[in-house]
């Protein structure tokens, strides 16, 4: 199975500040077919995980422009411009290249 | 907009089967897998599986021996089954739209999606 590790596990943030999550899988995510499944998902306390990006740098349907993703091969970045309070809740990287789909341990982002 | 509404069992004795049902509404059933992921404070996020509107499976290896996904399209359900459950599969049970099958001159190729998900279901094992 493709291990997907982020870092950090929890990141404390000041509102109006920029935050960063690395996740880094062990394979390439590179498919076959030239795209690399790289999802971010963030999940608020209660709710289902909302995908944010796929592909790794393309926004889903709804998702503020704060939100954008970059990487390559085995290395991939999230990045929020200037965290707001509704960002708060956990943020998990997932690939797609390979079966099975795995997902990384989840980052904590939590107000400084 | 689709919407996916899960339903099943919260609370099973150890070695009993876990059925849980994701319906479907909003948007195309067909040309789409469907997935199972579930959740746990330990393990995290885990994904079980994916079947089709034809029936085609995929499952996850660690799971595979003891997991049945099934398909109604006149409902546009998809069911999971996970037999002689234990403790350790406490959990929350999500469904999701996993990808969407896209058509070729040859076949079709497979890309992930994860873009729709239901609302989640608590399923606790405990004698």
């Amino acid at each position: 199975d493709i291990l997907m590790t982020q870092s950090p596990l929890s990141l404390p943030v000041t509102l109006g500040q920029p935050a960063s999550i690395s996740c880094r899988s062990s394979q390439s995510l590179v498919h076959s077919d030239g795209n690399t499944y790289l999802n971010w998902f963030q999940q608020r306390p209660g709710q289902s995980p909302r995908r944010l990006l796929y592909k790794v740098s393309n926004r889903a349907s709804g998702v503020p422009d704060r939100f954008s993703g970059s990487g390559s091969g085995t290395d991939f970045t999230l990045h929020i411009s200037r965290v707001e309070a509704e960002d708060l809740g956990v943020y998990y990287c997932m690939q797609g290249t390979h079966w099975p789909r795995t997902f990384g341990q989840g980052t904590k982002l939590e107000i400084k | 907009q689709v919407q996916l509404q899960q339903w099943g069992a919260g609370l099973l004795k150890p070695s009993e089967t876990l059925s849980l049902t994701c319906g479907v509404s909003g948007g195309s059933f067909s040309n789409y897998y469907w997935s199972w992921i579930r959740q746990t404070p330990e393990k995290g996020l885990e994904w079980i599986g994916d079947i089709n509107h034809s029936g085609d499976t995929k499952y996850n290896p660690s799971l595979k021996s003891r997991v049945t996904m099934s398909v109604d399209t006149s409902k546009d359900h998809f069911s999971l089954k996970v037999t002689s459950v234990t403790a350790a599969d406490t959990a929350v049970y999500y469904c999701a739209r996993g990808a969407i099958m896209i058509y070729g001159l040859v076949g079709f190729s497979v890309q992930p999606l994860f873009d729709y998900w239901g609302q989640g279901i608590l399923v606790t094992v405990s004698s």
